[in-house]
């Protein structure tokens, strides 16, 4: 089954401490993104990549980083989360010019 | 910079009703335009999507969209709601060129009353 995977599905932790959400698809997608979703404010893209090793910001990447050293996973990295981090976060697969697959969503808590 | 506007942050219709959900977005020219729908602690569906050809848009559960492009619009509709079609939907576009940057509406919250 075609699909995208995000892990953990929920997460509560403190300021400052590390932590990394994983994202993994099975299609063979070039492009890969991460997103966040925040009431009245629709979905944000934070980071995108075109394909292994070549990613780019999105719209509010500040506190954010990712990688991209396999084509099948696109981790998010927050090396010192914040509480304004705290929010719902999607990542998103797809081929050039198609739709966009989107995972099931990791809910993060920062206090 | 391209924006997509959703008029109405919450929609009230009884079952049975007509769905209309407004979408309007600003680009100089022509982007791809999609609908994706959001039910409650789960990811985003698509529901349906313009690229080119027919300007009007069939998707899944019985919605359809019409791109007017002199009106820069790509209003969602359903002659007929049901209970199950209660949700929040998004509206994005992308440019041609690159698909993977959606940019999104704010999003609609359907209500469907009994």
């Amino acid at each position: 089954e075609a699909q995208v995977t995000q892990n953990p599905r929920y997460l509560i932790t403190v300021t400052g401490k590390k932590l990394t959400v994983t994202c993994s698809q099975n299609m063979n997608h070039e492009y890969m993104s991460w997103y966040r979703q925040d009431p009245g404010l629709g979905l944000r893209q934070i980071y995108y990549s075109m394909n292994v090793e070549v990613t780019d910001k999105g719209d509010v990447p500040e506190g954010y980083k990712v990688s991209r050293k396999e084509k099948r996973n696109f981790p998010l990295i927050l090396e010192s989360p914040s509480p304004n981090q705290t929010s719902l976060y999607f990542c998103a697969s797809s081929r050039s010019g198609e739709r966009s697959y989107f995972g099931p969503g990791t809910r993060l808590t920062v206090t | 910079a391209q924006s997509v506007t959703q008029l109405g942050s919450h929609v009230s219709v009884s079952e049975g009703a007509l769905v209309l959900l407004r979408c309007n977005y600003s680009s100089s020219v022509p982007p791809y335009l999609f609908w994706y729908v959001q039910y409650p602690n789960q990811g985003l569906q698509l529901l349906l999507k313009y690229t080119t050809g027919a300007t009007l848009v069939k998707g899944i559960n019985g919605f359809e969209a019409e791109f007017k492009k002199s009106e820069t619009s790509f209003h969602l509709t359903k002659p007929s709601a049901h209970m199950s079609d209660a949700a929040e939907y998004f509206c994005a576009v992308s440019e041609r060129d690159s698909s993977y940057k959606l940019i999104f509406g704010s999003g609609t919250r359907l209500l469907v009353r009994p």
